[in-house]
């Protein structure tokens, strides 16, 4: 079975540039998360759908940060515009209906805002 | 403040020698997993535990979960450079999932 895909692995950018990070989910599964992990710590929730519906955006700057999920598989994460302290890894990861508390995390895609 | 709180924050040991880290919290979870991130990768699952005192053993790996369910520990015996990593606790709560700051393993040669 295919595991969490994300594209591209590493960007480097300038502030004020844009970036969009793409994920395909585990085949199947309905739950989606893109996480926010700054170097050395703990994945932070930006954003979390349930099939193609927005279920917690609560920690997501909207004022920068978009994220959709429009048919309920791939989604796309866009910053723009980038800040410095948007340096990070944004990591994607899945979750089946039903399978109890367990996600499978995507390899991340690696931000570098210069 | 953070729901799950990890210690120590990085540690930097010996082949051979053995660890403990810890995820406390004051709140009670009905479960609680433990996740190892490798370098450049994703954080991957190594366990879930959930009854109140529960022990449970992964190789060179013995996970246990407080009486209260408000707290875990990791325990690496002889630990091996591939242990290396970022020990992640995470908590399923309203339905989130909390993450902890992490320890950040070195397992020197």
């Amino acid at each position: 079975e295919a595991g969490v895909a994300q594209s591209p692995r590493y960007k480097i950018i300038e502030k004020r540039q844009s970036v969009a990070f793409w994920c395909n989910p585990i085949s199947g599964h309905a739950t989606l998360y893109w996480y926010q992990q700054i170097l050395g710590q703990g994945p932070k929730l930006l954003i979390q759908f349930q099939n193609n519906g927005v279920v917690d955006d609560s920690q997501l700057p909207k004022d920068r940060f978009s994220a959709e999920r429009l048919k309920g598989v791939d989604s796309t994460l866009k910053i723009q515009p980038a800040k410095l302290e948007d340096s990070a890894v944004y990591l994607c990861a899945s979750r089946l209906q039903g399978t109890g508390n367990t996600i499978y995390f995507g390899e991340g895609s690696w931000l570098t805002v210069v | 403040t953070q729901l799950l709180e990890q210690s120590p924050q990085f540690l930097s040991i010996q082949e051979g020698e053995n660890l403990t880290v810890y995820c406390n919290s004051s709140s009670v979870f009905s479960s609680l997993q433990w996740y190892r991130q490798e370098p450049g990768e994703g954080p991957v699952l190594l366990v879930t535990v959930v009854t109140g005192g529960e022990v449970k053993k992964l190789k060179r790996l013995t996970f246990q979960f407080g009486d209260a369910r408000k707290d875990s520990s990791l325990h690496i015996t002889a630990a091996q450079p591939g242990d290396t990593g970022l020990y992640l606790c995470a908590v399923y709560n309203f339905n989130k999932f909390y993450f902890g700051s992490g320890t950040k393993l070195n397992v020197k040669p």
